[in-house]
């Protein structure tokens, strides 16, 4: 049973669009929501987490939308560039400390 | 400051054969995690150590995965014997605190 359910499978954009990546998770009891970046032959790398406790979250281009009734949370990319060319994951934990990933979005940012 | 290295990059073994995987840590990092990625699935959780103690390892597929982590420092994760399904990417991720983890590059590995 996936715990973290991340949308859309592969998503393209051009330059400078807002590509919004979603994910929904069933486990109330997971307090920190952190979105990674994987670029080929790189480990995933932490760009960007929320907790509970508030709804948004900036960091530079990067924006996290948090949803605590409805369970989700969204990723927005600002300007979206070439280099934003990557495989995103979202994530959560809980007291348990591991990381339960979503199944990944592959973002493609056309020149 | 080093990130977390593994090593080796890639590995292709053939069923039945043993094979290690390396993991160094950040240095100071408490928290080690090893992470696995089957066939373009999600990065799925294998087991956590705390210094050299395991303190969650509910995500080990089954008793042919041995991690250990020795002296609190670098980790392995043997697999003995490596069958076609443990073919993936795994990942090992390290820790100061309670949830910000760092993963290492991975180790790409193919079982023929």
């Amino acid at each position: 049973q996936q715990q973290v359910k991340q949308s859309p499978q592969s998503l393209i954009v051009q330059k400078g669009g807002i590509p919004i990546i979603n994910c929904a998770y069933e486990n109330t009891a997971f307090d920190y929501f952190p979105w990674y970046q994987q670029f080929p032959g790189k480990g995933p790398a932490l760009l960007i987490a929320i907790r509970p406790d508030v709804s948004e979250k900036k960091e530079g281009r990067f924006t996290i939308s948090f949803n605590k009734s409805a369970k989700q949370f969204s990723l927005h990319i600002m300007d979206s560039q070439p280099g934003d060319s990557a495989t995103y994951f979202c994530a959560t934990s809980g007291s348990a400390r591991q990381l339960t990933f979503g199944s990944g979005t592959q973002l493609t940012v056309l020149p | 400051e080093a990130g977390v290295t593994q090593f080796p990059s890639h590995s292709v073994i053939e069923k039945g054969q043993t094979v290690t995987l390396r993991c160094d840590p950040i240095s100071g990092h408490d928290n080690l995690y090893w992470y696995r990625r089957v066939m373009g699935k999600e990065i799925k959780f294998l087991l956590h150590f705390v210094k050299e103690s395991k303190q969650d390892e509910s995500g080990m597929p089954n008793n042919r995965f041995l991690a250990e982590r020795t002296g609190g420092t670098y980790s392995t994760l043997k697999v003995q014997p490596a069958e076609l399904e443990d073919s993936g990417v795994y990942f090992c991720a390290s820790s100061p605190t309670h949830q910000t983890q760092y993963f290492g590059p991975g180790t790409r590995l193919l079982v023929l």
